[in-house]
């Protein structure tokens, strides 16, 4: 399809477990952006990028997370040794990103990667 | 720092009423954007409408439109003939004009549409 795509959709691990959620934003968009959404709270910022450059990660919640775009097209969050309290919903959305209209531009939101650690 | 408050946890509404889910705002920019989004219980969130602190007219799309009231910093969806399909969470958020395009989220307002 034409929109943002997560996989895998639904993860489970065990706490210490290292895990990776992939990101395919609409084609030809220049912004990614990763969200974190506890349950019953709005999602929450974590790392933005423009092409392949990394422009902001202040909402990384601890050194175990990264995020890498390396090619300007898809993303991986990543999150090592996971820990109960990173079990949330992460949202991947992509915008056109173009310079100057960048803040008039909504974001497109995948269907998110439901992430339990036990 | 950017703060979004939606004050209402939950409401219902009668199926074909019109509907007000409140949003207000804290910033000390002068170039943003608000937005409205819904997210359904499936979880994927849908982008509804769109409003720049510079537009000087509410937006409108279909049956959504946004009462801007820029003094007040608020920015309430309005929701008109509401359907069934209508029930989900919908979440207000704004982004900082020219200092980076993430969106901060208010906590959400779950609307259910009685039949």
């Amino acid at each position: 399809g034409a929109g943002v795509s997560q996989s895998p959709r639904y993860k489970v691990a065990k706490r210490g477990q290292d895990v990776a959620l992939r990101c395919d934003p609409i084609s030809g968009h220049v912004s990614l952006f990763w969200y974190q959404q506890a349950l019953g709270q709005g999602p929450e910022f974590l790392t933005y990028f423009q092409n392949e450059a990394q422009l902001d990660k202040s909402g990384l919640p601890s050194d175990r997370f990264f995020a890498e775009r390396p090619e300007g097209s898809v993303s991986t969050l990543k999150i090592q040794r996971t820990q109960q309290e990173d079990s949330a919903v992460y949202l991947c959305a992509s915008s056109p990103g173009d310079r100057g209209l960048m803040w008039v531009q909504p974001q497109h939101f995948g269907d998110g990667t439901r992430l339990s650690i036990l | 720092a950017q703060k979004i408050t939606q004050t209402q946890p939950g409401m219902f509404v009668q199926e074909k009423e019109a509907v007000t889910l409140d949003c207000t705002y804290d910033t000390s920019d002068q170039s943003y954007g608000l937005f409205w989004y819904k997210q359904p219980s499936s979880g994927e969130m849908i982008f509804l409408i769109y409003q720049g602190s510079y537009d000087e007219q509410n937006a409108t799309e279909g049956r959504y439109s946004l009462n801007f009231q820029k003094a007040r910093k608020s920015a309430n969806l309005v929701i008109s003939a509401s359907q069934l399909g209508d029930s989900a969470m919908y979440f207000c958020a704004m982004n900082r004009g020219n200092a980076g395009n993430m969106l901060t989220f208010g906590g959400g307002t779950r609307l259910m549409v009685k039949p």
